[in-house]
């Protein structure tokens, strides 16, 4: 059984653009989870789908967005980069509606540096 | 937004030493997990723990929720190389569905 993708792997931005994640999560699982992981604030959750529905946000300024698709794959988008963008994101799927009642299994994110 | 605060934030033992690592909060907490994270990936579930004063063990590994709910730790025995990697505890918070994650915990062993 495949395990969470992310692609890509690494990004490299400048300021001012905007950049789009991809994560397929594991066949079967129907809830995606995106974090922010920085060495200054650790993991930080932005978002929960289930089934194309946001089911949970983070408190990310509305510069992150995201959305899953009907085939449970998932995006998330940054507009308008900056600095303190530059993180590994990681993506996580659960078989659960909500992480609350099923493990997250987390892809090997996608680290993005903005210049 | 709500932190846990984890200890300590790195260590460096001997191979074979135990090593013990903690995570606490100011409120309660439903659910503690454990993940480990080796670099270049994704964290990876250790242990979950789902009730007040449970005690869990994964091979070497042995984990508790903590009475008061506001509190977990982990411990590792008889540690070997590949044990090597950033330990995070993460938990729900009472009444929320939003994972909560510590700074993380980086361990080197030493062979």
């Amino acid at each position: 059984k495949a395990g969470v993708t992310q692609t890509p792997r690494y990004l490299i931005k400048t300021r001012g653009q905007q950049v789009t994640l991809s994560c397929s999560p594991i066949s079967g699982h129907r809830s995606v989870s995106w974090y922010q992981q920085t060495p200054g604030q650790g993991l930080q959750f932005l978002f929960e789908y289930f089934s194309e529905t946001q089911r949970n946000k983070g408190n990310f300024p509305g510069r992150f967005s995201g959305r899953q698709f009907s085939n449970s794959r998932s995006e998330m988008n940054v507009s308008t980069l900056e600095l303190g963008d530059s993180a590994l994101y990681l993506c996580a799927s659960s078989s659960a509606p909500s992480s609350y009642n099923s493990p997250l299994h987390f892809g090997n994110g996608t680290r993005l540096t903005v210049t | 937004g709500q932190q846990l605060n984890q200890s300590p934030q790195s260590m460096f033992i001997q191979e074979g030493e135990d090593v013990s690592m903690n995570c606490t909060s100011s409120s309660i907490f439903n659910t503690w997990l454990w993940y480990k994270q080796d670099p270049g990936e994704g964290p990876v579930l250790l242990i979950a723990l789902y009730k007040a004063g449970e005690l869990t063990s994964n091979g070497r590994l042995t984990a508790q929720f903590g009475i008061t709910r506001k509190d977990s730790f982990l411990n590792i025995s008889a540690s070997i190389p590949s044990d090597v990697g950033i330990y995070f505890c993460a938990g729900f918070q009472g009444g929320s569905e939003k994972l909560v994650f510590g700074k993380g915990m980086k361990l080197t062993v030493n062979p």
